[in-house]
């Protein structure tokens, strides 16, 4: 299993592009969400998805949309970059039967 | 809103002594609360959860403690050894499906 795999790991944008974060489970987890990890600030909850076709949002969704089409992908995307929208991008998914999360290798965003 | 607080101070510590981390919470009363490791450039990887009506959770050399009236959780790890150093990260439920609140960190140092 390669667990929760996420791309691009770096990613340089200007203000105003938009892109799309890929995040992938093989764990047929229900479960993902995505956060974002600013220095000296906890891990903050972006979007969260409780199962294909089922999405919501959390903490500091302003800026991004989600889609959850499959159970394994869960795409982030940007609409506008903005500069405070750099910040290392994380995405996790949790089986329906425990709590624990388990995280992807992270995206190290840029905005410039 | 719920807040989370861990020491923003590294913690510096001998080798093959005992560290001893503190989360505390303010404005929720979770269900359970969760730890984490994250290592520089590494997405966080579960440690312990341990549940409201637990006093005390243990996993090899990890303890944890969840004191529900003072708000607080401790983390101890004991025979600390140079490759215990990591950031932990404390994450409380925060309500509904899938939201985890996480601190900011503490990040420990064991020298030998």
């Amino acid at each position: 299993n390669a667990g929760v795999t996420q791309t691009p790991k770096f990613q340089v944008l200007k203000t105003g592009q938009s892109m799309t974060l890929q995040c992938a489970q093989d764990m047929n987890h229900e479960y993902m969400s995505w956060y974002r990890q600013d220095p000296g600030m906890g891990l903050r909850l972006i979007h969260y998805s409780v199962g294909a076709g089922i999405t919501d949002q959390g903490e500091v969704p302003n800026g991004y949309n989600v889609s959850r089409s499959t159970t394994e992908d869960f795409p982030l995307r940007l609409l506008s970059a903005a500069p405070s929208q750099t910040s290392v991008y994380f995405c996790a998914s949790r089986g329906s039967d425990a709590y624990e999360q388990y995280f992807g290798p992270g995206t190290r965003l840029t905005v410039t | 809103s719920q807040k989370i607080e861990q020491n923003s101070e590294a913690l510096n510590i001998q080798e093959g002594k005992t560290a001893t981390l503190t989360c505390n919470y303010t404005n929720y009363s979770p269900a359970y609360l969760q730890w984490y490791r994250q290592d520089p450039g590494r997405g966080p990887v579960f440690l312990l959860l341990i549940r409201e009506n637990e006093k005390e959770k243990r996993k090899e050399r990890l303890k944890v403690t969840f004191d529900t009236t003072l708000k607080q959780s401790l983390f101890h790890i004991t025979a600390s050894q140079p490759a215990d150093s990591a950031t932990y990260l404390c994450a409380l439920d925060g309500g509904g499906y899938n939201k985890l609140i996480f601190g900011a960190g503490t990040r420990l140092a064991v020298h030998p």
